[in-house]
């Protein structure tokens, strides 16, 4: 079964720094979402990007992030300057309209990102 | 986008039917209703989706009543596996963008 793939697993890093988040959707998926997950809180919509441009994005998605097709595989997410509160899991998710205008979006494992 | 209230956590045994349900008052005519289930330390996983009434897989069943203010997502004869989180989400399916409530946290006991 086809699935969503998320590197690294686990980055560390210190705060201000920059960090790319990377993913590789699922092959024949037209929708690309980002979305972050704070310990013990509910999953939070980041950005959505379709025909290589950004559809929507949520309060969160500030100047300091930005997301990128460089390829016709991978889908990455960059914090430019990372601070302590961007501390969190992210997930990459994917989705194909369905027939029915079905919308399952496929996630990915996540990237745990410890900023210290 | 419409607002959903779950139930925050929900206890079940082994073998019985579990029924979680979600209001969402202010659903608009375009809006579709999803559930998703999410284990700890992974990403959610789609359970089932619908419109109205009634929609079955091979998992679970979502009952969507006429007036579509509410869903319940029917869980037959859960197994300790089924403890997890379960989200109901409603949007109208452009595929822009989707957000989650609190969800429901189901403990599933032997």
């Amino acid at each position: 079964e086809p699935e969503v793939t998320q590197t690294p697993s686990h980055q560390v890093t210190q705060m201000g720094q920059e960090v790319i988040l990377r993913c590789v959707p699922i092959s024949n998926h037209l929708y690309f979402y980002w979305y972050r997950q704070i310990l013990g809180q509910k999953v939070e919509f980041l950005v959505s990007f379709y025909n290589n441009e950004i559809s929507e994005k949520s309060e969160i998605f500030d100047d300091q992030f930005s997301v990128e097709r460089p390829d016709g595989s991978n889908f990455t997410l960059k914090i430019r300057s990372t601070k302590l509160e961007d501390s969190a899991m992210y997930f990459c998710a994917s989705s194909e309209p369905g027939a029915d205008s079905s919308n399952e979006q496929y996630f990915g494992p996540g990237t745990r990102l410890t900023v210290t | 986008l419409a607002k959903t209230t779950q139930p925050i956590s929900m206890d079940s045994y082994e073998g019985q039917e579990v029924n979680i349900t979600c209001s969402h008052n202010n659903i608009a005519t375009n809006d579709y209703i999803t559930w998703y289930q999410q284990f700890p330390s992974q990403g959610p996983r789609f359970i089932i989706q619908g419109y109205k009434t009634k929609v079955t897989n091979e998992v679970a069943s979502l009952f969507i009543p006429a007036d579509r203010k509410s869903s319940t997502l029917s869980l037959p004869r859960v197994s300790l596996s089924d403890t997890a989180v379960y989200y109901c989400l409603v949007g109208d399916n452009n595929f822009n963008k989707f957000y989650f409530g609190s969800g429901t946290k189901l403990n599933v006991k032997p």
